[in-house]
């Protein structure tokens, strides 16, 4: 079984520029999540899509963050515009409704640096 | 809201020790919790999973236990190696299994 992916595994920008990252979840894997990694952190929830809707969204920063999740596989999460504070890992996981007790699988993140 | 703590935040310990870390959440309605490890830089990985209905999991060195009704879950690490130096972190699931809550971790030196 494929893991999740995500891409690029780096970024480094300048505040007030854009970025986009994208995940590929597990096959079948209907919910999705993205996370926020401060370093020295827990990871925090940003996005949960169940299919390619959004079940929560609570913590993410509506005014500069985005995600979308098209057909309800790969998903997108941008910021625009960056600021220093977003320098972060951004992790996505996914996990199965019929399989919730077998929790999440991680992606490798990627990891932001905004200069 | 669920609220998850982990102490120490650091702990060094030398080769061959055994160990515990620990994590405790404030809301005991939970659906499983899950331990993983992080290396630096990297993602995470899944170490143990223990439903609400269970008490411990096994893996190798690893032993978790669970006790729902006081909020506290351990990772015990057997014989501890220069190779399990990492960030572990705990994560309860909600009742529904779909959504988790993170602990900030624990950083972990196992020196040689």
């Amino acid at each position: 079984e494929a893991g999740v992916a995500q891409s690029p595994r780096y970024k480094i920008i300048e505040k007030r520029q854009s970025v986009a990252f994208w995940c590929n979840p597990i096959s079948g894997h209907a919910t999705l999540y993205w996370y926020q990694q401060i370093l020295g952190q827990g990871p925090k929830l940003l996005i949960q899509f169940q299919n390619n809707g959004v079940v929560d969204d609570s913590q993410l920063p509506k005014d500069r963050f985005s995600a979308e999740r098209l057909k309800g596989v790969d998903s997108t999460l941008k910021i625009q515009p960056a600021k220093l504070e977003d320098s972060a890992v951004y992790l996505c996981a996914s996990s199965s409704p019929r399989d919730r007790g077998k929790g999440y699988t991680f992606g490798s993140g990627t990891r932001l640096t905004v200069v | 809201k669920q609220e998850v703590t982990q102490i120490p935040a650091a702990l060094s310990v030398p080769e061959g020790e055994n160990l515990v870390l620990n994590c405790s959440f404030t809301d005991s309605a939970i659906y499983n919790l899950q331990w993983f490890r992080q290396d630096p830089g990297k993602g995470l990985t899944s170490l143990l999973l223990i439903q609400s209905s269970q008490r411990e999991q096994t893996s190798g060195r690893l032993n978790a236990s669970l006790d729902k009704s006081s909020g506290r879950s351990t990772l015990y690490i057997a014989a501890s190696q220069p190779g399990d130096s990492a960030t572990y972190l705990c994560a309860v699931g909600d009742n529904y299994g779909q959504n988790f809550v993170f602990g900030p971790g624990t950083r972990l030196s196992v020196l040689p």
